[in-house]
Protein backbone atom coordinates (compact mmCIF):
# COMPACT_ATOMS: atom_id res chain seq x y z
CA UNK A 1 0.00 0.00 0.00
CA UNK A 2 2.53 2.54 -1.21
CA UNK A 3 0.20 5.46 -1.77
CA UNK A 4 2.40 8.19 -3.44
CA UNK A 5 6.16 7.79 -3.80
CA UNK A 6 8.93 9.83 -4.68
CA UNK A 7 12.37 9.73 -6.02
CA UNK A 8 15.14 10.72 -4.67
CA UNK A 9 14.66 11.33 -0.91
CA UNK A 10 17.71 13.62 -0.99
CA UNK A 11 19.92 15.71 -3.77
CA UNK A 12 22.55 17.94 -3.75
CA UNK A 13 23.16 19.82 -7.25
CA UNK A 14 25.70 22.45 -8.17
CA UNK A 15 24.10 25.77 -9.76
CA UNK A 16 22.77 25.30 -13.29
CA UNK A 17 22.57 21.69 -13.26
CA UNK A 18 18.97 20.19 -14.39
CA UNK A 19 17.29 17.30 -12.27
CA UNK A 20 13.63 15.55 -12.64
CA UNK A 21 11.96 14.28 -9.44
CA UNK A 22 9.69 11.32 -9.73
CA UNK A 23 6.61 10.95 -8.84
CA UNK A 24 3.79 8.18 -8.70
CA UNK A 25 0.62 7.40 -7.35
CA UNK A 26 -1.40 3.97 -7.12
CA UNK A 27 -4.85 5.25 -5.41
CA UNK A 28 -5.90 5.80 -9.46
CA UNK A 29 -6.52 9.39 -8.14
CA UNK A 30 -7.16 11.77 -11.49
CA UNK A 31 -5.41 14.91 -9.80
CA UNK A 32 -1.55 15.27 -8.81
CA UNK A 33 0.07 18.37 -7.34
CA UNK A 34 3.44 19.70 -6.62
CA UNK A 35 4.40 21.98 -3.85
CA UNK A 36 7.86 23.67 -2.03
CA UNK A 37 7.89 23.78 1.55
CA UNK A 38 10.57 26.43 2.71
CA UNK A 39 10.59 27.38 6.46
CA UNK A 40 8.32 29.54 7.59
CA UNK A 41 5.80 29.71 4.20
CA UNK A 42 3.88 27.13 4.61
CA UNK A 43 3.17 24.57 1.08
CA UNK A 44 3.47 26.70 -1.76
CA UNK A 45 2.37 25.14 -5.14
CA UNK A 46 4.60 24.06 -8.10
CA UNK A 47 2.46 23.20 -10.92
CA UNK A 48 -0.99 20.82 -10.72
CA UNK A 49 -2.08 18.41 -13.04
CA UNK A 50 -6.09 18.18 -12.96
CA UNK A 51 -6.71 14.88 -14.88
CA UNK A 52 -4.10 13.10 -17.71
CA UNK A 53 -3.05 15.28 -20.13
CA UNK A 54 -3.95 18.51 -18.68
CA UNK A 55 -1.48 20.67 -16.47
CA UNK A 56 -1.53 24.05 -14.97
CA UNK A 57 0.86 26.38 -13.66
CA UNK A 58 0.20 27.38 -9.66
CA UNK A 59 1.65 29.65 -7.43
CA UNK A 60 5.38 29.37 -8.29
CA UNK A 61 6.37 28.33 -11.82
CA UNK A 62 8.94 29.72 -12.83
CA UNK A 63 11.98 28.11 -12.99
CA UNK A 64 10.13 24.20 -13.37
CA UNK A 65 8.58 22.23 -15.89
CA UNK A 66 5.95 19.03 -15.38
CA UNK A 67 4.97 16.22 -17.23
CA UNK A 68 2.07 13.98 -16.76
CA UNK A 69 3.32 11.02 -17.96
CA UNK A 70 0.21 9.10 -17.67
CA UNK A 71 -2.69 8.75 -14.84
CA UNK A 72 0.07 7.20 -12.26
CA UNK A 73 3.04 9.83 -13.06
CA UNK A 74 4.13 13.25 -12.33
CA UNK A 75 7.12 14.71 -12.91
CA UNK A 76 9.04 17.93 -11.65
CA UNK A 77 11.86 19.00 -14.07
CA UNK A 78 14.43 21.90 -13.17
CA UNK A 79 16.37 22.87 -16.10
CA UNK A 80 18.79 25.11 -14.72
CA UNK A 81 18.99 24.80 -10.86
CA UNK A 82 19.61 27.78 -8.93
CA UNK A 83 20.02 28.48 -4.93
CA UNK A 84 16.99 29.83 -4.76
CA UNK A 85 15.60 26.41 -5.57
CA UNK A 86 16.80 24.92 -2.35
CA UNK A 87 13.51 23.55 -0.75
CA UNK A 88 11.31 20.20 0.04
CA UNK A 89 9.67 19.22 -2.49
CA UNK A 90 6.40 17.49 -1.93
CA UNK A 91 4.48 15.86 -4.50
CA UNK A 92 0.30 14.73 -3.28
CA UNK A 93 -2.77 13.34 -5.35
CA UNK A 94 -6.01 13.63 -5.03
CA UNK A 95 -9.00 11.73 -6.69
CA UNK A 96 -10.36 15.11 -7.80
CA UNK A 97 -10.69 18.76 -7.15
CA UNK A 98 -10.69 20.54 -3.94
CA UNK A 99 -13.39 19.38 -2.04
CA UNK A 100 -11.29 15.98 -1.51
CA UNK A 101 -8.31 14.78 0.22
CA UNK A 102 -4.70 15.40 -1.06
CA UNK A 103 -2.62 12.22 -0.45
CA UNK A 104 1.13 13.58 -0.18
CA UNK A 105 4.32 11.54 -0.55
CA UNK A 106 7.37 11.58 1.71
CA UNK A 107 9.05 14.61 -0.13
CA UNK A 108 12.31 15.07 -1.63
CA UNK A 109 14.95 17.18 -0.24
CA UNK A 110 16.79 19.03 -2.74
CA UNK A 111 20.18 21.54 -2.18
CA UNK A 112 21.82 23.54 -5.03
CA UNK A 113 25.12 24.59 -3.91
CA UNK B 1 -4.18 35.44 -0.71
CA UNK B 2 -2.39 33.45 1.54
CA UNK B 3 -4.71 32.66 4.22
CA UNK B 4 -3.80 33.62 7.93
CA UNK B 5 -3.15 31.11 10.76
CA UNK B 6 -3.00 32.05 14.15
CA UNK B 7 -1.54 32.12 16.44
CA UNK B 8 2.12 30.69 15.08
CA UNK B 9 3.16 28.69 18.24
CA UNK B 10 1.29 27.25 21.00
CA UNK B 11 2.75 25.19 23.75
CA UNK B 12 0.40 22.77 26.19
CA UNK B 13 -0.21 20.31 28.53
CA UNK B 14 -1.56 16.96 28.10
CA UNK B 15 -5.49 17.19 28.65
CA UNK B 16 -5.60 21.05 28.16
CA UNK B 17 -7.36 22.38 24.95
CA UNK B 18 -6.33 24.86 21.92
CA UNK B 19 -7.89 26.47 18.76
CA UNK B 20 -6.13 27.29 15.49
CA UNK B 21 -7.33 29.78 13.35
CA UNK B 22 -7.13 30.40 9.89
CA UNK B 23 -8.75 33.53 8.03
CA UNK B 24 -8.88 34.45 4.29
CA UNK B 25 -9.36 37.58 2.40
CA UNK B 26 -11.45 35.37 -0.24
CA UNK B 27 -14.34 34.06 -0.53
CA UNK B 28 -13.89 30.11 -0.12
CA UNK B 29 -15.48 27.55 -1.22
CA UNK B 30 -13.59 24.82 0.52
CA UNK B 31 -10.89 24.79 3.98
CA UNK B 32 -8.77 21.68 4.57
CA UNK B 33 -6.49 20.77 7.78
CA UNK B 34 -3.56 18.89 7.80
CA UNK B 35 -0.91 17.91 10.36
CA UNK B 36 3.08 17.42 9.57
CA UNK B 37 5.27 16.18 11.89
CA UNK B 38 8.97 16.93 11.50
CA UNK B 39 10.51 15.61 8.64
CA UNK B 40 7.20 14.01 7.90
CA UNK B 41 4.58 14.75 5.03
CA UNK B 42 1.58 16.60 5.70
CA UNK B 43 -1.41 13.91 6.93
CA UNK B 44 -4.57 15.17 6.02
CA UNK B 45 -7.19 15.89 8.86
CA UNK B 46 -10.35 16.89 7.78
CA UNK B 47 -12.49 19.42 5.14
CA UNK B 48 -14.72 21.70 5.19
CA UNK B 49 -17.34 23.05 2.38
CA UNK B 50 -19.19 26.16 2.39
CA UNK B 51 -21.99 25.55 4.48
CA UNK B 52 -21.30 26.51 7.55
CA UNK B 53 -20.54 22.86 8.73
CA UNK B 54 -18.89 21.28 11.44
CA UNK B 55 -16.78 18.07 11.34
CA UNK B 56 -15.31 16.63 14.11
CA UNK B 57 -12.75 13.33 14.14
CA UNK B 58 -12.62 12.24 17.82
CA UNK B 59 -11.06 14.92 19.83
CA UNK B 60 -10.26 17.16 16.99
CA UNK B 61 -13.13 19.29 15.45
CA UNK B 62 -13.16 22.35 13.14
CA UNK B 63 -15.59 24.41 11.88
CA UNK B 64 -16.20 26.77 8.66
CA UNK B 65 -17.45 30.51 8.67
CA UNK B 66 -17.54 31.52 5.45
CA UNK B 67 -19.44 34.45 6.13
CA UNK B 68 -16.29 35.54 7.94
CA UNK B 69 -14.18 33.56 5.44
CA UNK B 70 -12.54 31.63 8.56
CA UNK B 71 -12.18 28.28 9.97
CA UNK B 72 -10.80 27.08 13.15
CA UNK B 73 -9.52 23.95 14.23
CA UNK B 74 -10.05 22.50 18.19
CA UNK B 75 -8.00 20.22 19.78
CA UNK B 76 -9.78 19.13 22.86
CA UNK B 77 -7.69 17.09 25.79
CA UNK B 78 -4.75 16.85 23.66
CA UNK B 79 -2.19 14.06 23.40
CA UNK B 80 1.00 13.79 22.88
CA UNK B 81 0.64 12.71 19.56
CA UNK B 82 -1.46 16.07 18.60
CA UNK B 83 2.55 17.65 18.91
CA UNK B 84 3.44 18.88 15.14
CA UNK B 85 2.81 21.79 12.53
CA UNK B 86 -1.34 22.33 11.71
CA UNK B 87 -1.77 23.59 8.26
CA UNK B 88 -4.77 25.17 6.61
CA UNK B 89 -5.22 25.10 3.23
CA UNK B 90 -8.09 27.17 1.09
CA UNK B 91 -9.62 26.68 -2.06
CA UNK B 92 -11.30 29.53 -3.55
CA UNK B 93 -14.93 30.08 -4.51
CA UNK B 94 -13.53 31.71 -7.73
CA UNK B 95 -10.93 30.84 -10.14
CA UNK B 96 -9.31 27.31 -10.38
CA UNK B 97 -11.44 24.76 -7.64
CA UNK B 98 -8.23 22.69 -7.68
CA UNK B 99 -5.40 25.29 -6.18
CA UNK B 100 -5.12 25.27 -2.27
CA UNK B 101 -3.14 28.04 -1.10
CA UNK B 102 -1.46 26.69 2.15
CA UNK B 103 -1.33 28.96 5.04
CA UNK B 104 2.33 29.29 7.44
CA UNK B 105 1.26 26.94 9.85
CA UNK B 106 0.51 27.11 13.95
CA UNK B 107 3.49 24.57 15.66
CA UNK B 108 1.76 22.67 18.69
CA UNK B 109 3.69 21.35 20.99
CA UNK B 110 1.86 19.45 23.88
CA UNK B 111 3.97 18.33 26.77
CA UNK B 112 3.94 16.01 29.47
Amino acid sequence: NAGVTQTPKFQVLKTGQSMTLQCAQDMNHNSMYWYRQDPGMGLRLIYYSASEGTTDKGEVPNGYNVSRLNKREFSLRLESAAPSQTSVYFCASSPGPSNQPQHFGDGTRLSIL
Amino acid sequence: QQPVQSPQAVILREGEDAVINCSSSKALYSVHWYRQKHGEAPVFLMILLKGGEQKGHEKISASFNEKKQQSSLYLTASQLSYSGTYFCGTAKLTGSARQLTFGSGTQLTVLP
